[in-house]
């Protein structure tokens, strides 16, 4: 089942935060965190596999909660290069270590001057 | 390395044409999978190899649409004949076999299908 990511789109001015959610039914193995530009390939992010744990990457950090089936990536003091659509991809416990990921609708984020 | 090469990136073709989208993976990496793109499903899997084998073949809408690995450094989509409801965006990825590393994805193949 496809993860469901919330908000679908946010507008924001530089130097504020965002939050997007990303929310399965399934249990999760893993949690892949990618962003793609207009016209561009999706590019990696980041990974979580354990529960609870929380990676950072520049000013974008993520959590997952295995228990909840859930991971949020957090964007701080955002910049004009964060604009894109975000997606998490999930891998269950059912084909983990395959790689195999299902994408989640995506967020679009946009921030402006 | 380049990365993952797909070919090619733009096609427009006929309803009823065949249409043959080509990627090579990064070398090295033995998980190869075919993802379409559109603004209503978004991202999803079609299909991925592990080793040139198909493992997993459920995304794959119809059966207009398949897939080969023939070695370890190219695969093909083909989708045969082609409606215009396939138009999408097709992109390749490539990865390690184990879950916790991330996929390269190509640059897509934007198919229209008029």
């Amino acid at each position: 089942q496809q993860p469901v990511q919330s908000p679908q789109a946010v507008i924001l001015r530089e130097g504020e935060d965002a939050v997007i959610n990303c929310s399965s039914s399934k249990a999760l193995y893993s949690v892949h965190w990618y962003r793609q530009k207009h016209g561009e390939a999706p590019v990696f992010l980041m990974i979580l596999l354990k529960g609870g744990e929380q990676k950072g990457h520049d000013k974008i950090s993520a959590s997952f909660n295995e228990k909840k089936q859930q991971s949020s990536l957090y964007l701080t003091a955002s910049q004009l290069s964060y604009s894109g659509t975000y997606f998490c991809g999930t891998e269950g416990r059912s084909s983990s270590n395959t790689g195999k990921l299902i994408f989640g609708q995506g967020t679009t984020l946009q921030v402006k001057p | 390395d380049a990365g993952v090469i797909q070919s090619p990136r733009h096609e427009v073709t006929e309803m009823g044409q065949e249409v043959t989208l080509r990627c090579k993976p990064i070398s090295g990496h033995n998980s190869l999978f075919w993802y379409r793109q559109t603004m209503m499903r978004g991202l999803e899997l079609l299909i991925y190899f592990n080793n040139n084998v198909p493992i997993d073949d459920s995304g794959m809408p119809e059966d207009r649409f398949s897939a080969k690995m023939p070695n370890a450094s190219f695969s093909t989509l083909k989708i045969q004949p082609s409606e215009p409801r396939d138009s999408a965006v097709y992109f390749c990825a490539s990865s390690f076999p184990q879950g916790n590393t991330e996929a390269f994805f190509g640059q897509g193949t934007r198919l229209t299908v008029v």
